[in-house]
């Protein structure tokens, strides 16, 4: 199984444009998650979905938008990009809860997005 | 709403020797979900152990245990016999009770010494 693979693994944006982060996992996960990590602030939750067609607004989702057509993908759209948007960006997900106990989530390789 | 507090930037640990690092956390539900994880150079992220807010025993695998104490809202990690390779970012999370949402911590740098 490749877990959680997300593309590309860097990428230089002009402030402006736009783009696609891609996330797929083929592990059949209902839950899938996009954080942000910036150094001192640990991961931060941009938007997450519970299921296909599913989506919600994690603490950071200002600037970013997702959808979820299929159980498999989650990718995160970045509508104008901004220099603010530089950061480490990883995707992940998980099984829902299991007998009640929740379960680790599985992270991608993460894409390393500067906005110059 | 919750909240993850790691106060400990970095933290240096003789080989062979062990180490805490601690976490608190913030929440009014009382079934939650608390995590570490692992962040070498290279950039993954690493699953190392979790604690349900119901279970009665600290969790453990291998060289690492939860120190959980939850009247004081810690869940602190226990690394015994510290490797040179223990040297990462460790992070702490928790997980809401419907298992929608994890939130980290800042992190805590970890330097194991030869």
């Amino acid at each position: 199984n490749a877990g959680v693979t997300q593309t590309p693994k860097f990428q230089v944006l002009k402030t402006g444009q736009s783009m696609t982060l891609q996330c797929a996992q083929d592990m059949n996960h209902e839950y899938m998650s996009w954080y942000r990590q910036d150094p001192g602030m640990g991961l931060r939750l941009i938007h997450y979905s519970v299921g296909a067609g599913i989506t919600d607004q994690g603490e950071v989702p200002n600037g970013y938008n997702v959808s979820r057509s299929t159980t498999e993908d989650f990718p995160l759209r970045l509508l104008s990009a901004a220099p603010s948007q530089t950061s480490v960006y990883f995707c992940a997900s998980s099984y829902s809860m299991d007998g009640g106990r929740s379960t680790e989530a599985f992270f991608g390789q993460g894409t390393r997005l500067t906005v110059v | 709403a919750q909240k993850i507090t790691q106060t400990q930037p970095g933290m240096f640990v003789q080989e062979k020797e062990a180490v805490t690092l601690d976490c608190t956390y913030d929440t009014s539900d009382p079934s939650y979900g608390l995590f570490w994880y692992k962040q070498p150079s290279s950039g993954e992220m690493i699953f190392l152990i979790y604690q349900g807010s119901y279970d009665q025993q600290n969790a453990t695998e291998g060289r690492y245990s939860l120190n959980f104490q939850k009247a004081r809202k810690s869940a602190n990690l226990v690394i015994s016999a510290s490797q040179l390779g223990d040297s990462a970012m460790y992070f702490c999370a928790m997980r809401d009770p419907g298992g929608f949402k994890t939130i980290f911590g800042a992190g805590t740098r970890l330097f194991v010494k030869a």
